[in-house]
């Protein structure tokens, strides 16, 4: 699986747009890129997965760049509550296992 | 509710003490996986079943042994604990196919801490 670049750290003010950018510039054809967040020692949650196309939950969006060498994950309006370590990985869909980095901590204050 | 339950949440062994961390999973997922988190570190698989009566090691397997029991349950057992399996432990489900519209991918229990004294 390609191998992902995060910043180690972002912070937020509440209310505002978080943008977490992330770098998988050796990623191939058939790799998705998925989001996860893990909140202080809670197990990680899933967050949004794409492989293309921009993808949108009730949770995030997820842009994807045309050449699928970076993206963001977008938290329209980040709360306390979204203080969190976000992942960025990428892997091909089937019966490929998650590798987790050591993410980007972003930290929303008021 | 549906989810991945683990047990038990907290544990303190000695050195050379055996135990085993259960999971379990209410989803029907096919695949189950076990990973380690360090401090200030990112989660390492340590073994993974892709499903039913399959396990496969993973990138830090040695001292660990690990039993699918059904489609529901993969526990992890430590032989003999050492100190450098003190960390938090988390057990993972998922379904995952093609990637698509309908992989949501995997799904964490809350961890078992263990300190191993």
């Amino acid at each position: 699986d390609a191998k992902t670049t995060q910043p180690t750290s972002m912070d937020c003010a509440e209310g505002r747009a978080a943008n977490l950018p992330c770098n998988h510039s050796t990623i191939s054809g058939n790799e998705y890129v998925y989001w996860y967040r893990q909140i202080h020692s809670q197990g990680p949650q899933y967050i949004i997965h794409g492989l293309k196309n921009n993808e949108t939950n009730e949770m995030a969006s997820l842009i994807i760049t045309e050449d699928r060498k970076s993206s963001t994950l977008i938290l329209p309006h980040a709360t306390l509550r979204d203080t969190a370590v976000y992942y960025c990985i990428v892997r091909v869909g089937a019966a490929s296992k998650l590798t987790f980095g050591t993410g980007t901590r972003l930290q929303v204050t008021l | 509710n549906a989810g991945v339950t683990q047990t038990p949440k907290f544990q303190v062994l000695k050195t050379g003490q055996s135990m085993t961390l259960q999971c379990a999973q209410d989803m029907n997922h096919n695949s189950m996986y076990w990973y380690r988190q360090d401090p200030g570190m990112g989660l390492r698989l340590i073994y993974y079943s892709a499903s039913e009566g399959t396990t496969d090691k993973g990138e830090v397997p040695n001292g660990y042994n690990v039993s699918r029991l059904n489609k529901r349950e993969f526990s992890l057992r430590l032989e003999s604990a050492a100190p450098s399996q003190t960390s938090v432990y988390f057990c993972a489900s998922s379904n995952i196919g093609t990637g698509g519209s309908t992989d949501y991918g995997y799904t964490f229990g809350s961890g078992t801490r263990l300190t191993v004294v």
